[in-house]
């Protein structure tokens, strides 16, 4: 089974808001990522989490991590257009990076 | 600098044929990982692999496919005999650490068997 399931599947929102997703795991992690997948396109990461790190931040985004709970949340502030995509966390296990299946996020004009 | 390079973009195959899908890492990147992906879905681990070296194969089917990473050349990732249920996005990332860092990904191979 996937090590991160993400939270909620699907998300559709106005453009400003804001747009929350949120990434649960099982087992202890060295550090956890954030990736974004256009459609028909790679993977791009966005932002990666080390386990001693509560919160991190690069532009208009905003990761926690809480590995008492083993849950993460990435935040995307004043959401655009060209913020449609779909949104995976990622967590080692091993020497694997083990992806969840991923919040489909669209922005609605 | 290319980023991660994979080829071809789109293969179709008959039911019994071969695949074989490429994989350049970026320059100075020695670690790869293979994913599949099927539509609307997320990426499933298959196999992950350093220069002439499987380190991990834990996702890969135990039958028909396969993988490499030479000294020389791309990896390569080949499915023998391929059934309808192949018909995926077969995506390959590359690093220039082992396991823990930020992976770089390719666009993608897609496989369409008939």
């Amino acid at each position: 089974s996937q090590q991160g399931e993400e939270d909620p599947q699907a998300l559709s929102i106005q453009e400003g808001e804001n747009a929350t997703m949120n990434c649960s795991y099982k087992t202890s992690i060295n550090n956890l990522q954030w990736y974004r997948q256009n459609s028909g396109r790679g993977l791009v990461h966005l932002i990666l989490i080390r386990s001693n790190e509560r919160e991190k931040h690069s532009g208009r985004l905003r990761v926690t991590l809480d590995t008492s709970k083993k849950s993460s949340s990435l935040l995307i502030t004043a959401s655009r257009a060209a913020d449609t995509a779909s949104y995976f966390c990622a967590v080692n296990r091993d020497d694997k990076i083990i992806f969840g299946k991923g919040t489909r996020l669209h922005i609605l004009p | 600098n290319a980023g991660v390079m994979q080829n071809p973009r789109h293969l179709v195959r008959r039911r019994g044929q071969e695949a074989r899908l490429r994989c350049s890492p970026m320059k100075g990147h020695s670690h790869v990982y293979w994913y599949r992906q099927l539509p609307e879905e997320g990426l499933k681990f298959m196999v992950y692999l350093q220069k002439e070296n499987i380190i991990d194969e834990s996702g890969m089917p135990k039958e028909r496919f396969s993988a490499e990473f030479p000294k020389e050349g791309p990896s390569i990732l080949r499915i023998q005999q391929v059934v309808r249920g192949d018909s995926a996005a077969y995506f390959c990332a590359s690093s220039p650490q082992r396991g823990t860092g930020e992976l770089f990904f390719g666009e993608g191979s897609r496989l369409t068997v008939l």
